[in-house]
């Protein structure tokens, strides 16, 4: 099936900091979203982007699918960013099935 | 904004219980998805329905059962809990018109059987 990669797996920023977080599958998908899961288990919608660019405030994204990976940058990073980032891509199976990646656990320090 | 509702936030039940976990979404979505999520295994899903009464299996749908009485409203059934179903699950719902998925996630269930 397909993997869905995500770096870093971990990431530690001040207050203030830019930062880059990496997505790549190794196949074929119809779509992709992000999710911001905060501390109390909540999947928070970011994105749904299957190609291009895409803002919202200080968090932007963007997926290159004939290169097969989604980008997510979140710029002057507060403490209310931190917890852990997934992207996860639609499976076109007879049903859209999300297939969710490994994640990354971001802390953002005052 | 789409509104998807889970009927507890934490729940304890002893083992041989049965277990009901209800999911409502206000948005009139067709599909709707239960999943549990466990540290080192991620997201996997359990069963999902894109119909009233209509339902199908997803990767790990063993010891769980299903019920879509009701376009809102989705119901995942532990029949007998065991101590492995101690898990946090997420119910999910989306549109299903033309390239239109997005899924948009309740806020979870922790739910523990001892």
């Amino acid at each position: 099936g397909i993997q869905v990669e995500q770096s870093p797996p971990d990431l530690i920023l001040q207050e203030g900091a830019n930062s880059t977080l990496r997505c790549n599958f190794s196949d074929s998908v119809n779509n992709l979203q992000w999710f911001h899961q905060n501390p109390w288990g909540q999947l928070i919608n970011l994105f749904y982007i299957p190609s291009g660019t895409k803002q919202n405030g200080r968090l932007s994204a963007t997926t290159v699918a004939t290169e097969r990976y989604s980008l997510l940058y979140i710029s002057s990073s507060q403490t209310t960013d931190s917890g852990v980032y997934f992207c996860a891509v639609h499976m076109n199976t007879g049903f859209q099935k999300l297939v969710f990646g490994t994640g990354t656990r971001l802390l953002v320090s005052p | 904004d789409v509104k998807v509702t889970q009927s507890s936030r934490y729940l304890v039940k002893r083992t041989g219980e049965k277990v009901f976990l209800e999911c409502v979404q206000d948005m009139d979505h067709e599909n709707m998805f239960w999943y549990r999520q466990d540290p080192g295994l991620g997201l996997r899903l359990i069963y999902f329905s894109y119909d009233v009464k209509m339902k199908e299996k997803g990767d790990i749908p063993e010891g769980y059962s299903v019920s879509r009485e009701k376009k809102e409203r989705f119901s995942l059934i532990l029949e007998s809990a065991s101590t492995n179903q101690t898990s946090m699950y997420l119910c999910a719902s989306s549109l299903d018109y033309r390239d239109s998925h997005e899924q948009y996630f309740g806020p979870g269930t922790r739910l523990t059987v001892t």
